[in-house]
C-alpha cells in the first residue's frame, strides 16, 4: 500500500518570502500522479499543483513549484512570494494510476505572517 | 459549472439515527470519491466509483456505512445507525479519469452525532 509522509506538522513564513513544504511517499508502482492540495479555514480542498510521475520536468503554477525527485520518492512544494492568503493546511497526495487509489499525507499547517 | 455540490453542509443528529449525505458530480466526470476527514485520522478514502460502479470500498469503516450511485451524476453516503465516532467532515470529489485524474472536491458536510 502507498503511504505519504509530511514531516512538518506546522510551518510559518514571512509575507513575500519563500517556503518549502516537504513530502515523501512510498510505493512500488511506477505509474502515478502526485498532488498538492490547499485547505484554507473555509475547509474547501483546492488543487494547487500536480505532477505526473513519468515527467521529469518539475511542475510550476505561478508562485507554486515542485521539486520532484522520483528516485528519492520526494515531492516538495515551494511557495514563492508568500501571501497572507496562502495561510492554510497543505496536503500532499499520491494517486495510483492503475486503480485510482488516492492517499493523503497528514498535512502541514502553513501560516504566513505579515 | 457549479462544481461538486454536497448537501447538507452541516448535519447534527442523535446517536442511532440514519444519516444520508448527498453529492452531485461535475457534469461529464466519470469517477466519484467519498472521503472522511477527522483530526485523528486525517483524510481517508472511503469508497470510489468509476462509471457508476463501486471499484474499491475497502475504506468503508463498517457495515453501518453504505454508498450508492444511482445515476452518473449523483451519489449518496448513508450511515445507519450513526454513532458519535462518525462525527467528521465528509467530502466527495469527482474526476474525469479519461482526461486528467485531478479530483475536484465539494465543500464537505460537517456531521456531528451526539
Amino acid at each position: 500500500a502507498q503511504t505519504v509522509t509530511q514531516s512538518q506538522p506546522e510551518m510559518s513564513v514571512q509575507e513575500a518570502e519563500t517556503v518549502t513544504l516537504s513530502c515523501t511517499y512510498d510505493t512500488s508502482e511506477n505509474n502515478y500522479y502526485l498532488f498538492w492540495y490547499k485547505q484554507p479555514p473555509s475547509r474547501q480542498m483546492i488543487l494547487v499543483i500536480r505532477q505526473e510521475a513519468y515527467k521529469q520536468q518539475n511542475a510550476t503554477e505561478n508562485r507554486f513549484s515542485v521539486n520532484f525527485q522520483k528516485a528519492a520518492k520526494s515531492f516538495s512544494l515551494k511557495i514563492s512570494d508568500s501571501q497572507l492568503g496562502d495561510t492554510a493546511m497543505y496536503f500532499c497526495a499520491f494517486m495510483n494510476r492503475f486503480n485510482n487509489d488516492m492517499r493523503f499525507g497528514a498535512g502541514t499547517r502553513l501560516t504566513v505572517k505579515p | 459549472d457549479a462544481g461538486v455540490i454536497q448537501s447538507p453542509r452541516h448535519e447534527v443528529t442523535e446517536m442511532g439515527q440514519e444519516v444520508t449525505l448527498r453529492c452531485k458530480l461535475i457534469s461529464g466526470h466519470n469517477s466519484l470519491f467519498w472521503y472522511r476527514q477527522t483530526m485523528m485520522r486525517g483524510l481517508e478514502l472511503l469508497i470510489y466509483f468509476n462509471n457508476n460502479v463501486p471499484i474499491d470500498d475497502s475504506g468503508m469503516p463498517e457495515d453501518r456505512f453504505s454508498a450508492k450511485m444511482p445515476n452518473a451524476s449523483f451519489s449518496t453516503l448513508k450511515i445507519q445507525p450513526s454513532e458519535p465516532r462518525d462525527s467528521a467532515v465528509y467530502f466527495c470529489a469527482s474526476s474525469d479519469t479519461g482526461v486528467s485524474y485531478e479530483q475536484y472536491f465539494g465543500p464537505g458536510t460537517r456531521l456531528t452525532v451526539t
